[in-house]
């Protein structure tokens, strides 16, 4: 079945610093993927997403390529801020007819002053 | 303000209980979902609705039952509620158009 593996939190870095946030899949078919963001308390929100391979999505200075020859949509921001910290969810739409999110277990970040 | 909202914000339930989730959204969207959220596990599909009248089953159905019967409102039953059901629920409409999926902020249940 379609699956997606994310990097085990939580991170920890300080104001400025640069993220990574690994992300693979394994779906048939040609996924969507997507990160969604937590912030303490609320529930998921979109923070961007990509539809077909090689596409680039980007918001809030965060970006994600789409790469199929590694199943991967890693999740970058070159400077967080203290705002960052939440949780942050890899999903994927498979190609079936309901269309339902499969979500990765979650990363949780810290950002530091 | 356009969006979902879900009653109650949380609550403490007795083992063998029935309890029903509301989820109510204003955006008119056809598909509309329901999952759970277990920590380390992420969220995972309870029970989805692709138009009003239609359900279908999730990866985690058991012990659970939906219904809708309008576009607007997709309520989560539990029958007869167990300790394993303690978690937080979300239910989510999803745009066509787009895909995107967006998120109500959640019940957290906790069944003793």
């Amino acid at each position: 079945g379609d699956s997606v593996t994310q990097m085990e939190g939580p991170v920890t870095l300080s104001e400025e610093a640069f993220l990574t946030i690994n992300c693979t899949y394994t779906a048939t078919g040609y996924p969507s993927l997507f990160w969604y963001v937590q912030y303490p308390g609320e529930g998921l929100q979109l923070l961007l997403k990509a539809t077909k391979a090689d596409d680039k999505g980007s918001n809030k200075g965060f970006e994600a390529t789409y790469r199929k020859e590694t199943t991967s949509f890693h999740l970058e921001k070159g400077s967080v801020q203290v705002s960052d910290s939440a949780v942050y969810f890899c999903a994927l739409i498979a190609d079936t007819g309901r269309r339902a999110l499969t979500f990765g277990s979650g990363t949780r970040l810290q950002v530091q002053p | 303000i356009a969006g979902i909202t879900q009653a109650p914000t949380s609550q403490i339930l007795a083992a063998g209980r029935r309890m029903t989730l509301r989820c109510t959204q204003d955006m008119r969207h056809n598909a509309m979902y329901w999952y759970r959220q277990d920590l380390g596990l992420g969220l995972r599909l309870i029970h989805y609705s692709n138009t009003a009248g239609t359900t279908g089953k999730g990866e985690v159905p058991d012990g659970y039952s939906v219904s809708r019967a309008n576009t607007d409102d997709f309520p989560l039953t539990l029958a007869s509620a167990v300790p394993s059901q303690t978690s937080v629920y979300f239910c989510a409409s999803r745009q066509t158009s787009t895909d995107t999926q967006y998120f109500g902020p959640g019940t957290r249940l906790t069944v003793l």
